[in-house]
C-alpha cells in the first residue's frame, strides 16, 4: 500500500536559519503531493501541493519539488521566522485511491 | 462561511459507552471524511463519503459506523468504545475525491476512553 515517511519527528531551528524537512513516499501509482500544517488546537489545512512530476510547490516563502526519480517531496525554506512554528505533514493521493495517506508529522519549533 | 464545524469539542467517556461525534460543513462540498489522529502516527482516514448516500470504509473502520445524512452532515458512531479509541478525530470535506481538490479540516475533537 502507499506510505509516506517523515524522519524527524521535531526540529528545532533558531531564527533566520534554513530549513529541510524530509518526506519520502511509496506508491505503485502516480499520485499528488501534499503539505499539510496544523497550528495547536486547529485542523491540519494544506500548505502546498504538486500535481505531479517535477512540479514545485509554493507558500509563504516554503517550497517542495515533486521528484519522482527519489521518491521524495522535501519542505525548504531560506530563512525560517518564529511564526513558522507549527506541525507539518506530508500526505499523497494516488488516482486510484479515495483519500490521503499521511506521513507522521515534523513538529518545527523555532527558536527565537 | 463557518467551514467545517465538529462537535463536541472534547468528550470523555467509559468503557463500553457510545457516543456519535457530529460534523457539518457549509461549503457545498460532495465528499466527506473522518481521520483520527494518534501521537507519532499522522491522521488516519476512518470512514470517507464521496457523495451524498454513499459512505466507504478507510483504513481503520473497526468499532466504528457513519452516517451521511444529507449533503452538509457527515456522523461518526462509536457504538461501545474502548481505550484504543482515544483519540483526536477530525471531519474534512472537499468539492470531490480527486486529488485536485483540497481537502477542509475542522477543529477537531478530543475523545478520551477510561
Amino acid at each position: 500500500g502507499d506510505s509516506v515517511v517523515q524522519t524527524e519527528g521535531q526540529v528545532l531551528p533558531s531564527e533566520g536559519d534554513s530549513l529541510i524537512v524530509n518526506c519520502s513516499y511509496e506508491t505503485t501509482q502516480y499520485p499528488s503531493l501534499f503539505w499539510y500544517v496544523q497550528y495547536p488546537g486547529e485542523g491540519p489545512q494544506l500548505h502546498l501541493k504538486a500535481m505531479k512530476a517535477n512540479d514545485k510547490g509554493r507558500n509563504k516563502g516554503f517550497e517542495a519539488m515533486y521528484r519522482k526519480e527519489t521518491t521524495s517531496f522535501h519542505l525548504e525554506k531560506d530563512s525560517v521566522q518564529e511564526s513558522d512554528s507549527a506541525v507539518y505533514f506530508c500526505a499523497l493521493m494516488d488516482t486510484g485511491r479515495r483519500a490521503l495517506t499521511f506521513g507522521s508529522g515534523t513538529r518545527l519549533q523555532v527558536q527565537p | 462561511n463557518a467551514g467545517v464545524t465538529q462537535t463536541p469539542k472534547f468528550q470523555v467517556l467509559k468503557t463500553g459507552q457510545s457516543m456519535t461525534l457530529q460534523c457539518a460543513q457549509d461549503m457545498n462540498h460532495n465528499s466527506m471524511y473522518w481521520y483520527r489522529q494518534d501521537p507519532g502516527m499522522g491522521l488516519r482516514l476512518i470512514y470517507y463519503s464521496a457523495s451524498e448516500g454513499t459512505t466507504d470504509k478507510g483504513e481503520v473502520p473497526n468499532g466504528y459506523n457513519v452516517s451521511r445524512l444529507n449533503k452538509r452532515e457527515f456522523s461518526l458512531r462509536l457504538e461501545s468504545a474502548a481505550p484504543s479509541q482515544t483519540s483526536v478525530y477530525f471531519c474534512a470535506s472537499s468539492e470531490g475525491l480527486a486529488g485536485a481538490y483540497e481537502q477542509y479540516f475542522g477543529p477537531g475533537t478530543r475523545l478520551t476512553v477510561t
